[in-house]
């Protein structure tokens, strides 16, 4: 089966510029997560969907930050306006999962991310 | 709130020897699951093992076996006969049953095999 498709690999922007990513899931997996890894660290969570609804948003920087999946799909994260913290690797992920069924023992696949350094 | 600690930020071992990766968790759910996950220096993010609250077993894939104590609420994970291609940031997560059944992850250890 195909994994998750992220783009871009590598993103390079300057303070106050905007920046989006594109992520595809894998076939079939309900739940999209959006994840930053910042170096040396381990990866929080942004946001989580299930379908095309917004699961959690708790830790997501509203001011700056914004996500959507359209028709329970593929989704895109945008950052606007960058700042330096925000230099990081955005991680999308998707698990197996349906509205009402608990999910916890299901792992999550992660696509490849997008480095982004904000200069 | 749901919490993982990995106290090792650096382990280096010998090409073939075994090697145990602590993780410890603290959650007031009594369902949860436990993953490990593998990031190479290329970083993507590989998933290696998971293991069920109730389960009465510990898991195994392979090289990769979860030490896991309940009451003491750890999570090892244990790597037998180390190859250089384990090389790499190894990180402890946690989901509960309950609420968004969030992954939660640990702040990670870098294994590092020599030859």
């Amino acid at each position: 089966e195909a994994g998750v498709a992220q783009s871009p690999r590598y993103k390079i922007i300057e303070k106050r510029q905007s920046v989006a990513f594109w992520c595809n899931p894998i076939s079939g997996h309900a739940t999209l997560y959006w994840y930053q890894q910042i170096l040396g660290q381990g990866p929080k969570l942004l946001i989580q969907f299930q379908n095309n609804g917004v699961v959690d948003d708790s830790q997501l920087p509203k001011d700056r930050f914004s996500a959507e999946r359209l028709k329970g799909v593929d989704s895109t994260l945008k950052i606007q306006p960058a700042k330096l913290e925000d230099s990081a690797v955005y991680l999308c992920a998707s698990s197996f999962g349906r509205q009402g069924l608990s999910s916890y023992n299901s792992p999550l696949h992660f696509g490849n991310g997008t480095r982004l350094t904000v200069t | 709130a749901q919490k993982i600690t990995q106290t090792q930020p650096g382990m280096f071992v010998q090409e073939k020897e075994a090697v145990t990766l602590d993780c410890t968790y603290d959650t007031s759910d009594p369902s949860y699951g436990l993953f490990w996950y593998k990031q190479p220096s290329s970083g993507e993010m590989i998933f290696l093992i998971y293991q069920g609250s109730y389960d009465q077993q510990n898991a195994t894939e392979g090289r990769y076996s979860l030490n896991f104590q309940k009451a003491r609420k750890s999570a090892n994970l244990v790597i037998s006969a180390s190859q250089l291609g384990d090389s790499a940031m190894y990180f402890c997560a946690m989901r509960e049953s309950k609420g968004a059944q969030k992954l939660v992850f640990g702040q990670g250890t870098r294994l590092t095999i020599n030859p």
